[in-house]
């Protein structure tokens, strides 16, 4: 079954980076882009970018341009995705999920809570 | 970049209701419309893709429509466990971006 498992909950100061992992199993993973997505306490759904496993490629959201990269490991089917300069506005939780060009984000990962605090 | 507008923004509802969710694009995406679920402190659902085609597992009381720029979520025969914030999706370009959320909430 296919499965996306995300790293640990982290806590983190101004001005610092993090890297989320997210393992994926299941089926072939260069098969379907991985995409990020974050949602802060009490508030929507923020789309963040992408990566092709396949070739590595990326596309981000013009908000976080400069301060996020995604990569992958196809050797260990994880994609990652690490956000510097962090602010306390980035605290969130991170998703990652599954997507092909008919059926977006139709399996996601259990999520990843950054709190970003002094 | 395409704005995605979720209409109301919060309902209440009793079980057995039909419950209807508009989501509005600013400009035309044909019927590339997804929909999720999310219930409190867990991961978004996926419902709906392409508008109207139901996710596998989705009970059947759901429903899509619509292309273009407007769509719609109905929900009939509410069930308890049915009470969640929905959002809708649009995939036609980048960036993606989600409606703001309808919380469907017991009256």
């Amino acid at each position: 079954q296919v499965q996306l498992v995300q790293s640990g909950a982290e806590v983190k100061k101004p001005g610092a980076s993090v890297k989320v992992s997210c393992k994926a199993s299941g089926y072939t993973f260069t098969d379907y882009y991985i995409h990020w997505v974050r949602q802060a306490p009490g508030q929507g759904l923020e789309w963040m970018g992408w990566i092709n496993p396949n070739s590595g490629g990326t596309n981000y959201a013009q908000k976080f341009q400069g301060r996020v990269t995604m990569t992958r490991d196809t050797s260990i089917t994880t994609a990652y995705m690490e956000l510097s300069r962090l602010r306390s506005d980035d605290t969130a939780v991170y998703y990652c999920a599954r997507d092909s060009s008919s059926r977006p984000f139709d399996y996601w990962g259990q999520g990843t809570l950054i709190t970003v605090s002094s | 970049d395409i704005q995605m507008t979720q209409s109301p923004s919060a309902m209440s509802a009793s079980v057995g209701d039909r419950v209807t969710i508009t989501c509005r694009a600013s400009q035309g995406i044909n019927n590339y419309l997804a929909w999720f679920q999310q219930k409190p402190g867990k991961v978004p659902k996926p419902l709906i893709y392409a508008a109207s085609s139901l996710q596998s597992g989705v009970p059947s009381r759901f429903s899509g429509s619509g292309s273009g720029t407007e769509f719609t979520l109905t929900i009939s025969n509410l069930q308890p466990e049915d009470f969640a914030t929905y959002y809708c999706l649009h995939h036609k370009s980048y960036p993606r971006t989600f409606g703001q959320g309808t919380k469907v909430e017991i009256k």
